[in-house]
């Protein structure tokens, strides 16, 4: 019973270079989402999608860029990481029938 | 724009207290409101979801009531235990949009 897996959960990287975060649902969950979660700052939505090959930008969606080319993946990816870009990213799909909303366990990204 | 509020954003309680974590939000057009669990370094788990139509949900010792026309919910805990220390945070989905907005969390430290 996976539910939603993220992948990687720890990664360090230089600033300037790029990368991929990977979600995966086994739900069959329409909508996913990734979030980051700052001290101070709460969870903010970066892009989500409402089903296969739809994204739309939410809250702080500037230097990300998302894939949602089958329905059980959503992809994050960071062209050009910032130190600004250090965070957790967790993903999250959501059952539409009732609402709720189910959470990966989260990808730490230190950028230095 | 819909905003959530949390208060108080910490609590530390003795063993075997009951207690209310409180959520407010500013647009009384939602969907629904969930709330979550969250464990250091871990993902978001779902305590109880609350559809709008809804007054209250029970899981255990976990009680959620919803007041949709003054933007309030509550959390009550029966009998805390050193377990249940974590962070909680509600979210609600807005009726006319697919997005959560999350409050900032209610740390919540039960010493034995």
């Amino acid at each position: 019973n996976a539910g939603v897996t993220q992948t990687p959960k720890f990664r360090v990287l230089k600033t300037g270079q790029s990368m991929t975060l990977l979600c995966a649902q086994d739900m069959n969950h329409e909508y996913m989402y990734w979030y980051r979660q700052d001290p101070g700052m709460g969870l903010r939505l970066i892009h989500y999608s409402v089903g296969e090959g739809t994204t739309a930008k939410g809250e702080v969606p500037d230097g990300y860029n998302v894939s949602r080319l089958k329905k059980q993946n959503f992809l994050l990816g960071l062209e050009s990481a910032a130190p600004s870009q250090t965070s957790v990213y967790f993903c999250a799909s959501c059952d539409t029938n009732t609402g709720e909303l189910f959470f990966g366990e989260g990808s730490r990204l230190t950028v230095l | 724009k819909q905003e959530v509020t949390q208060i108080p954003a910490a609590l530390s309680v003795p063993e075997g207290e009951n207690l209310v974590l409180n959520c407010s939000f500013t647009d009384s057009a939602i969907y629904n409101l969930q709330w979550f669990r969250q464990d250091p370094g871990k993902g978001l788990t779902s305590l109880l979801l609350i559809q709008s139509s809804q007054r209250e949900q029970t899981s255990g010792r976990l009680n959620a009531s919803l007041d949709k026309s003054s933007g309030r919910s509550t959390l009550y805990i029966a009998a805390s235990q050193p377990g249940d220390s974590a962070t909680y945070l509600c979210a609600v989905w807005g009726g006319s949009n697919y997005k959560l907005t999350f409050g900032k969390g209610t740390l919540l430290t039960v010493n034995p």
